[in-house]
Protein backbone atom coordinates (compact mmCIF):
# COMPACT_ATOMS: atom_id res chain seq x y z
CA UNK A 1 0.00 0.00 0.00
CA UNK A 2 1.19 3.36 -0.78
CA UNK A 3 -0.98 5.08 2.03
CA UNK A 4 -2.18 8.42 0.90
CA UNK A 5 -0.04 10.29 -1.88
CA UNK A 6 -0.38 14.20 -2.22
CA UNK A 7 0.89 15.99 -5.56
CA UNK A 8 2.70 18.48 -6.19
CA UNK A 9 5.20 18.33 -3.35
CA UNK A 10 5.75 21.76 -4.34
CA UNK A 11 4.18 24.86 -6.23
CA UNK A 12 4.47 28.54 -6.35
CA UNK A 13 1.47 30.08 -7.48
CA UNK A 14 0.81 33.90 -8.34
CA UNK A 15 -1.76 36.09 -7.06
CA UNK A 16 -5.36 35.01 -8.63
CA UNK A 17 -4.45 31.56 -10.00
CA UNK A 18 -6.03 28.56 -9.53
CA UNK A 19 -4.82 25.15 -8.97
CA UNK A 20 -6.02 21.44 -7.45
CA UNK A 21 -4.14 19.81 -4.79
CA UNK A 22 -4.82 15.84 -5.66
CA UNK A 23 -4.73 13.52 -2.75
CA UNK A 24 -5.64 9.77 -3.62
CA UNK A 25 -5.25 6.64 -0.87
CA UNK A 26 -5.36 3.14 -1.15
CA UNK A 27 -6.41 1.67 2.07
CA UNK A 28 -9.86 2.21 0.72
CA UNK A 29 -11.27 4.49 3.88
CA UNK A 30 -14.29 6.49 4.17
CA UNK A 31 -13.48 9.37 5.98
CA UNK A 32 -10.51 12.16 4.55
CA UNK A 33 -9.47 15.28 5.01
CA UNK A 34 -7.81 18.59 4.23
CA UNK A 35 -5.50 20.26 6.90
CA UNK A 36 -3.28 23.67 6.31
CA UNK A 37 -0.14 24.18 8.23
CA UNK A 38 1.37 27.73 8.82
CA UNK A 39 4.82 28.12 10.03
CA UNK A 40 5.13 27.25 13.25
CA UNK A 41 1.72 26.29 13.97
CA UNK A 42 -0.67 23.49 14.66
CA UNK A 43 -3.07 21.61 11.80
CA UNK A 44 -6.00 23.55 10.71
CA UNK A 45 -9.26 21.77 9.43
CA UNK A 46 -10.14 23.12 5.41
CA UNK A 47 -12.39 20.46 4.81
CA UNK A 48 -13.71 17.18 5.49
CA UNK A 49 -15.56 14.12 3.43
CA UNK A 50 -16.81 11.15 5.07
CA UNK A 51 -17.79 8.65 2.13
CA UNK A 52 -17.86 9.96 -1.91
CA UNK A 53 -20.47 12.80 -2.89
CA UNK A 54 -20.50 13.62 0.88
CA UNK A 55 -18.08 16.78 1.66
CA UNK A 56 -18.65 19.31 4.24
CA UNK A 57 -16.47 22.61 5.75
CA UNK A 58 -14.15 22.37 8.26
CA UNK A 59 -12.21 25.31 10.64
CA UNK A 60 -10.99 27.81 7.98
CA UNK A 61 -12.91 27.32 4.42
CA UNK A 62 -12.79 30.27 2.51
CA UNK A 63 -10.97 30.27 -0.17
CA UNK A 64 -11.22 26.54 -0.94
CA UNK A 65 -13.41 23.90 -2.77
CA UNK A 66 -13.37 20.14 -2.41
CA UNK A 67 -14.99 17.15 -4.23
CA UNK A 68 -14.86 13.58 -3.40
CA UNK A 69 -16.31 11.63 -6.81
CA UNK A 70 -14.28 8.51 -5.91
CA UNK A 71 -13.90 6.52 -2.49
CA UNK A 72 -9.92 7.00 -3.34
CA UNK A 73 -9.49 10.36 -4.35
CA UNK A 74 -10.12 14.39 -2.65
CA UNK A 75 -9.10 16.64 -4.21
CA UNK A 76 -8.78 20.09 -2.74
CA UNK A 77 -9.24 23.32 -5.27
CA UNK A 78 -7.66 27.10 -4.75
CA UNK A 79 -9.74 29.19 -7.11
CA UNK A 80 -8.41 32.55 -6.61
CA UNK A 81 -5.01 32.16 -4.76
CA UNK A 82 -4.01 34.64 -2.27
CA UNK A 83 -0.67 35.18 -0.04
CA UNK A 84 -2.84 34.32 2.56
CA UNK A 85 -3.01 30.77 1.61
CA UNK A 86 0.92 29.84 1.83
CA UNK A 87 1.01 27.17 3.84
CA UNK A 88 1.90 23.57 3.87
CA UNK A 89 -1.25 21.22 2.75
CA UNK A 90 -1.89 17.83 4.44
CA UNK A 91 -4.28 15.01 3.11
CA UNK A 92 -5.13 12.35 5.68
CA UNK A 93 -7.76 9.41 5.82
CA UNK A 94 -9.20 7.02 8.11
CA UNK A 95 -11.32 4.21 7.95
CA UNK A 96 -14.48 5.81 9.31
CA UNK A 97 -17.14 4.14 11.30
CA UNK A 98 -16.45 0.48 11.04
CA UNK A 99 -12.66 1.57 12.71
CA UNK A 100 -13.63 4.19 14.87
CA UNK A 101 -10.64 4.19 17.02
CA UNK A 102 -8.56 4.60 14.30
CA UNK A 103 -5.97 6.95 13.96
CA UNK A 104 -5.51 9.62 11.01
CA UNK A 105 -3.14 8.71 8.05
CA UNK A 106 -1.31 11.30 6.91
CA UNK A 107 0.60 12.52 3.34
CA UNK A 108 3.59 13.91 3.45
CA UNK A 109 2.34 17.32 2.37
CA UNK A 110 2.38 20.55 -0.65
CA UNK A 111 4.27 23.77 0.26
CA UNK A 112 2.09 26.08 -1.62
CA UNK A 113 3.80 29.53 -2.18
CA UNK A 114 1.44 32.20 -3.45
CA UNK A 115 3.56 35.37 -4.52
CA UNK B 1 -12.77 17.85 22.79
CA UNK B 2 -10.28 18.26 25.46
CA UNK B 3 -7.62 20.51 25.32
CA UNK B 4 -4.44 19.86 25.79
CA UNK B 5 -1.23 21.49 27.55
CA UNK B 6 2.34 20.31 26.41
CA UNK B 7 5.93 22.08 26.83
CA UNK B 8 6.90 23.59 24.09
CA UNK B 9 10.34 22.23 24.14
CA UNK B 10 12.53 19.34 25.69
CA UNK B 11 15.89 18.12 25.07
CA UNK B 12 17.37 14.72 25.68
CA UNK B 13 20.51 12.56 24.88
CA UNK B 14 20.57 9.87 22.18
CA UNK B 15 20.16 6.31 24.06
CA UNK B 16 18.61 7.45 26.87
CA UNK B 17 14.36 7.77 27.67
CA UNK B 18 12.86 10.56 26.39
CA UNK B 19 9.25 11.49 28.72
CA UNK B 20 7.14 14.11 26.97
CA UNK B 21 4.44 15.06 29.52
CA UNK B 22 0.97 15.87 28.72
CA UNK B 23 -2.07 17.44 30.41
CA UNK B 24 -5.29 17.11 29.80
CA UNK B 25 -7.16 17.90 33.07
CA UNK B 26 -10.76 18.87 31.56
CA UNK B 27 -10.41 15.20 29.40
CA UNK B 28 -14.20 13.51 29.36
CA UNK B 29 -14.55 9.73 30.92
CA UNK B 30 -15.39 9.05 27.25
CA UNK B 31 -11.78 10.59 25.35
CA UNK B 32 -9.17 8.77 24.31
CA UNK B 33 -5.57 10.11 24.48
CA UNK B 34 -3.81 10.35 20.95
CA UNK B 35 -0.03 10.93 20.11
CA UNK B 36 1.21 11.96 16.97
CA UNK B 37 4.76 13.16 15.68
CA UNK B 38 6.01 15.27 13.16
CA UNK B 39 9.42 14.80 11.57
CA UNK B 40 11.07 17.73 9.92
CA UNK B 41 7.61 19.28 8.15
CA UNK B 42 6.74 15.56 6.81
CA UNK B 43 2.82 14.25 7.57
CA UNK B 44 2.15 13.75 11.36
CA UNK B 45 2.93 10.03 11.98
CA UNK B 46 0.57 8.53 14.64
CA UNK B 47 2.64 6.66 17.37
CA UNK B 48 0.33 5.52 20.40
CA UNK B 49 -3.31 6.22 21.69
CA UNK B 50 -5.41 5.09 25.10
CA UNK B 51 -8.22 5.30 27.70
CA UNK B 52 -6.91 4.54 30.84
CA UNK B 53 -4.54 1.49 31.06
CA UNK B 54 -1.50 2.10 30.13
CA UNK B 55 -0.27 1.03 26.22
CA UNK B 56 2.79 -0.15 24.50
CA UNK B 57 3.49 -0.76 21.33
CA UNK B 58 7.10 -0.96 19.18
CA UNK B 59 7.15 2.74 19.00
CA UNK B 60 6.26 3.89 22.65
CA UNK B 61 4.86 3.19 25.90
CA UNK B 62 1.86 5.51 26.61
CA UNK B 63 1.61 5.92 30.79
CA UNK B 64 -1.84 7.57 31.84
CA UNK B 65 -2.85 8.72 35.33
CA UNK B 66 -5.16 7.50 37.43
CA UNK B 67 -7.28 10.53 37.30
CA UNK B 68 -6.64 10.57 33.35
CA UNK B 69 -6.17 14.66 33.85
CA UNK B 70 -1.98 13.86 32.44
CA UNK B 71 -0.29 11.54 30.58
CA UNK B 72 2.91 10.81 29.58
CA UNK B 73 4.92 9.50 26.22
CA UNK B 74 8.00 7.83 26.84
CA UNK B 75 10.24 6.88 23.83
CA UNK B 76 12.40 4.07 25.69
CA UNK B 77 16.02 4.16 23.85
CA UNK B 78 15.36 7.84 21.77
CA UNK B 79 17.48 7.92 18.44
CA UNK B 80 18.11 11.19 16.49
CA UNK B 81 15.67 10.32 14.18
CA UNK B 82 13.24 11.04 16.77
CA UNK B 83 14.02 14.30 17.05
CA UNK B 84 10.79 15.81 15.71
CA UNK B 85 7.54 17.43 17.17
CA UNK B 86 5.25 15.17 19.47
CA UNK B 87 1.61 16.49 19.55
CA UNK B 88 -0.91 14.96 22.36
CA UNK B 89 -4.38 15.25 21.32
CA UNK B 90 -7.67 13.79 22.63
CA UNK B 91 -10.56 13.12 21.18
CA UNK B 92 -14.28 11.21 21.77
CA UNK B 93 -13.99 7.62 20.18
CA UNK B 94 -15.91 8.80 17.23
CA UNK B 95 -14.58 8.40 14.26
CA UNK B 96 -16.73 11.65 12.84
CA UNK B 97 -15.07 13.38 15.91
CA UNK B 98 -11.62 13.23 14.02
CA UNK B 99 -13.06 16.68 12.40
CA UNK B 100 -13.20 18.51 15.74
CA UNK B 101 -9.50 17.60 17.02
CA UNK B 102 -7.52 20.34 18.42
CA UNK B 103 -3.88 20.59 17.37
CA UNK B 104 -1.60 22.65 18.97
CA UNK B 105 1.72 23.21 18.79
CA UNK B 106 2.84 20.50 20.40
CA UNK B 107 6.61 19.76 22.09
CA UNK B 108 9.43 19.94 19.84
CA UNK B 109 11.82 17.27 21.26
CA UNK B 110 15.94 17.35 20.05
CA UNK B 111 17.54 13.95 20.57
CA UNK B 112 21.57 14.92 20.79
CA UNK B 113 24.06 12.82 20.25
Amino acid sequence: NAGVTQTPKFRILKIGQSMTLQCTQDMNHNYMYWYRQDPGMGLKLIYYSVGAGITDKGEVPNGYNVSRSTTEDFPLRLELAAPSQTSVYFCASTPGLSSYNSPLHFGNGTRLTVT
Amino acid sequence: DAKTTQPPSMDCAEGRAANLPCNHSTISGNEYVYWYRQIHSQGPQYIIHGLKNNETNEMASLIITEDRKSSTLILPHATLRDTAVYYCIVRVSNAGNNRKLIWGLGTSLAVNP
